[in-house]
């Protein structure tokens, strides 16, 4: 079944230690996201890549990192994790940046020690 | 950058009536309004979506306004059924950056 999948689903992390979230999608989409999702903020972009080979900063980007070296994949990185990164992670993907309709995965839930 | 707030945070309506979320947004060039819907433990589903081009659209059960005047606009569901009951997000995207932005979500409860 086409769509996206992110890993792991569930994580328990000790502050400082690096982590680094996977997500793939096989539906050749250009654009993929990062959202991060906490009770009563709703939906807030961390990253996003608008096409292979190029990413960009989204509302909360501090602490994170992403890299974009294929259409497939696009891996969320937290160099050294903190207390506040605690929160369920949200990958998507849409066919381009402007068609709009987003993709999501099932999510990622990061708990932070 | 856009700015989406969204009313209630939780609503609980009786299986049949009708159900209604309200979202205003702050930047006036926005011209693209989704709807999801997110089921417990599952990543969100685009449901319905307005352009700026026009002020209402209707699939089934659920329909969206745009008041782009107001800078508002409103999801309705008709006839509610327990399936319905999620947490829905309102979303605005501006015309250059194609960024969405969220609202903070509404729990929606429909009683049996």
């Amino acid at each position: 079944i086409a769509g996206i999948t992110q890993a792991p689903t569930s994580q328990i992390l000790a502050a400082g230690r690096r982590m680094t979230l996977r997500c793939t999608q096989d539906m050749r989409h250009n654009a993929m996201y990062w959202y991060r999702q906490d009770l009563g903020l709703g939906l807030r972009l961390i990253h996003y890549s608008n096409t292979a080979g190029t990413t960009g900063k989204g509302e909360v980007p501090d602490g994170y990192s992403v890299s974009r070296a294929n259409t497939d994949d696009f891996p969320l990185t937290l160099a050294s994790a903190v207390p506040s990164q605690t929160s369920v992670y949200f990958c998507a993907s849409s066919l381009s940046g402007a068609t709009g309709e987003l993709f999501f995965g099932e999510g990622s839930r990061l708990t932070v020690l | 950058g856009e700015n989406v707030e969204q009313h209630p945070s939780t609503l609980s309506v009786q299986e049949g009536d009708s159900a209604v979320i309200k979202c205003t947004y702050s930047d006036s060039a926005s011209n693209y309004f989704p709807w999801y819907k997110q089921e417990l433990g599952k990543g969100p589903q685009l449901i319905i979506d307005i352009r700026s081009n026009v002020g209402e659209k209707k699939d089934q059960r659920i329909a969206v306004t745009l008041n782009k005047t107001a800078k508002h606009f409103s999801l309705h569901i008709t006839e509610t059924q327990p399936e319905d009951s999620a947490v829905y997000f309102c979303a605005a995207m501006g015309p250059s950056d194609y960024k969405l932005s969220f609202g903070a979500g509404t729990t929606v409860t429909v009683r049996a």
